[in-house]
């Protein structure tokens, strides 16, 4: 069964030092995956997916993540944070049934401090 | 612009009753999916629908409905048997061409 694990549930940065959010991924195929960021009493908004083209995924707001097959992770970055960037991050897997169906991790609230 | 509306923002019920939280999308999605988000558990799926008139449960359906009329539409109805119903509910639509969901801002449902 596919699954997903952020490796953080809290992660502080001061402002203008990078960022790295972890997540690793178990499956028994070559998965989607996604990064989603939500921010207070909003809903999620696509960061980033991989889906089986370049293993080096550049999103939205100077994000990206890399996919490692040989380390099942997919780890997000960002070289220097912002305070806008302080919100809930979510790592997505998908679960292979070809239902659309996603696996969604527990999440990682980045602090971003002045 | 193409999006996925939820309604009302905020909500309140009273122990015993029944509500519904709306969900429409103009993306021409063909699943929606409904989930719930307490604090530090992520994102539970309660019910998912691939095709109208079809829907399937989640891996929290209980004390939840949901219809599928119409491909845009996809109401939730939180009934009586929903024990613990006050947490912030979000929709959302995808399609394989598109990969990944398109969220709704969220409900928050609370219990008065």
């Amino acid at each position: 069964a596919q699954s997903v694990t952020q490796l953080d549930s809290h992660v502080s940065v001061s402002e203008g030092t990078p960022v790295l959010l972890r997540c690793n991924y178990s499956s028994s195929y070559s998965p989607s995956l996604f990064w989603y960021v939500q921010h207070p009493n909003k809903g999620l908004q696509l960061l980033l997916k991989y889906t089986s083209a370049a293993t080096l995924v550049k999103g939205i707001n100077g994000f990206e993540a890399e996919f490692k097959k040989s380390e099942t992770s997919f780890h997000l970055t960002k070289p220097s944070a912002h305070m806008s960037d302080a919100a809930e991050y979510f790592c997505v897997v998908s679960d292979g049934t070809g239902t659309y169906k996603y696996i969604f991790g527990t999440g990682t609230r980045l602090k971003v401090l002045a | 612009d193409g999006g996925i509306t939820q309604s009302p923002k905020y909500l309140f019920r009273k122990e015993g009753q029944n509500v519904t939280l709306s969900c429409e999308q103009n993306l021409n999605h063909d699943a929606m999916y409904w989930y719930r988000q307490d604090p530090g558990q992520g994102l539970r799926l309660i019910y998912y629908s691939q095709i109208v008139n079809d829907f399937q449960k989640g891996d929290i359906a209980e004390g939840y409905s949901v219809s599928r009329e119409k491909k845009e539409s996809f109401p939730l109805t939180v009934t009586s048997a929903q024990k613990n119903p006050t947490a912030f509910y979000l929709c959302a639509s995808g399609d394989r061409a598109s990969y990944g969901y398109t969220f709704g801002s969220g409900t928050r449902l609370t219990v008065v």
